[in-house]
């Protein structure tokens, strides 16, 4: 199975600051991660796919970048709204494995 | 509007089954594989199966493997869970999801408890 570490787990962030979190694959994942946000009580929603690319209705602020084994995922500007749970998905091999997740908060 | 809506969780004892259901709306279901993800309280995601468009091809967890069986009746645009023997660590929320570049759509989720 490939494993993915995700950091950090958590982290805390000014409003209009930019934070980034990071996820590293035990192994090439070939650019197949995706990007998700959770809030509280709601599923995850996906925010970016094949490691840049911007779903429909994904803010500008939200970015993704990397390649091989090592990816990040970048909020500038975090707004309120933003203020979730981030989980990086590699779904280029089978079993599909998440991050362990990393939980946004106000400072 | 792409909806998924699960049905079926509940409360079950060590060993028993459940089945959830899931259905779909808003595409054409039987174009795209589903997947089943489940989360566990206060943990990660973890993904459980998936099942081709057909429904002729499934893969599975290692760590459910001969326990939980997919399945769907594109007629009906619903896909299904049969979780069987289960244990309590299968307490979890129980998301059906549609697979195009990652899982691109969940549903609500449901919630399962496993417990005597």
């Amino acid at each position: 199975d490939i494993q993915m570490t995700q950091s950090p787990p958590s982290l805390s962030a000014s409003l209009g600051d930019k934070v980034t979190i990071t996820c590293q694959a035990s192994q090439n994942i070939n650019k197949y991660i995706a990007w998700y946000q959770q809030k509280p009580g709601k599923a995850p929603r996906q925010l970016i796919r094949y490691t840049s690319t911007l779903v429909s209705g994904t803010p500008s602020r939200f970015s993704g970048s990397g390649s091989g084994r090592d990816y990040s995922f970048s909020i500038s500007n975090v707004e309120s709204e933003d203020i979730a749970s981030y989980y990086c998905l590699q779904y280029d091999n089978l079993p599909r494995t998440f991050g362990g997740g990393t939980k946004l908060e106000l400072k | 509007e792409v909806q998924l809506v699960e049905s079926g969780g509940s409360l079950v004892q060590p060993g028993g089954s459940l089945k959830l259901s899931c259905v779909a709306s808003g595409y054409t279901f039987s174009n795209y594989w589903m997947d089943w993800v489940r989360q566990t309280p206060g943990k990660s995601l973890e993904w459980i199966g998936e099942i081709n468009t057909d429904g002729s091809k499934t893969n599975y967890a290692p760590s459910i493997k001969d326990r939980f069986t997919i399945s769907r009746d594109n007629a009906k645009s619903t896909l299904y869970l049969q979780m069987s023997n289960v244990k309590s660590d299968d307490t979890a929320i129980y998301y059906c999801t549609r697979f195009y570049s990652g899982f691109d759509y969940w549903g609500q989720g449901v919630m399962v408890t496993v417990s005597s």
